[in-house]
């Protein structure tokens, strides 16, 4: 199995600040990463497939970027509304896996 | 829209069985993978199980096989999971998502809000 490890597991910053998650998968998965937005009681929204591509109607100061096996989701100045959980997850082979989450906290 | 819409959790013995649900709307269901992902208290996301959009060929994770069944009904626009011999590991919120019309592993751009399965004495 293709274990997924992000960085911070938590993370405080502001309103305005640039944010940068990391996900690092154990073997190379090419681009077959993803990104995920989760808040409390919501369904998981998709902002970012094969790496770096932006879903649609998602703001564009999400961005993501990578290849083989580091990762990374940036917010490039925090909304109010950005205030979440984010994981990432491999589409590269079964099993499917996620990364276990990153806890963005105002602070 | 789309939307996908669950309903079947609840609290159920160690060893007892469920079946969840999932309607989905505002697309042509029977175009799509789709999938079973839970997440458990405190926990990540884990992907459980998927069927293909003709319900061809079906694949679970290691620790549901032989447990959990994905099915469909293309006519109903309805996933299925029925879980058997549940364990209290399996305690968790359950969501359905859409995957692609052409591949079996992909993102997943719609997701269910969930349903939360206790197993518990």
């Amino acid at each position: 199995d293709i274990q997924m490890t992000q960085s911070p597991s938590s993370l405080s910053a502001s309103v305005g600040d640039r944010v940068t998650i990391t996900c690092r998968a154990s073997q190379s998965i090419s681009s077959y990463l993803n990104w995920y937005q989760q808040k409390p009681g919501k369904a998981p929204k998709l902002l970012i497939y094969a790496a770096s591509r932006l879903q649609s109607g998602v703001p564009s100061r999400f961005s993501g970027s990578g290849s083989g096996t580091d990762f990374t989701l940036t917010i490039s100045s925090l909304q109010p509304e950005d205030f979440a959980s984010y994981s990432c997850q491999q589409s590269y082979s079964t099993p499917i896996t996620f990364g276990q989450g990153t806890r963005l906290e105002i602070k | 829209q789309v939307q996908l819409v669950e309903s079947g959790g609840g609290l159920v013995k160690p060893g007892g069985s469920l079946r969840l649900s999932c309607a989905a709307s505002g697309f042509t269901f029977s175009d799509y993978y789709m999938y079973w992902i839970r997440q458990a208290p405190g926990k990540g996301l884990e992907w459980v199980s998927y069927i293909h959009y003709s319900s061809t060929y079906t694949n679970y994770a290691d620790s549901v096989k032989g447990r959990f069944t994905i099915s469909r009904d293309n006519a109903k626009n309805s996933l299925y999971l029925q879980m058997n011999s549940l364990r209290a590991e399996d305690t968790a919120v359950y969501h359905c998502a859409r995957g692609s019309t052409w591949i079996q592993l992909s993102e997943f751009d719609y997701w269910g809000q969930g349903t939360l399965v206790t197993v518990s004495s």
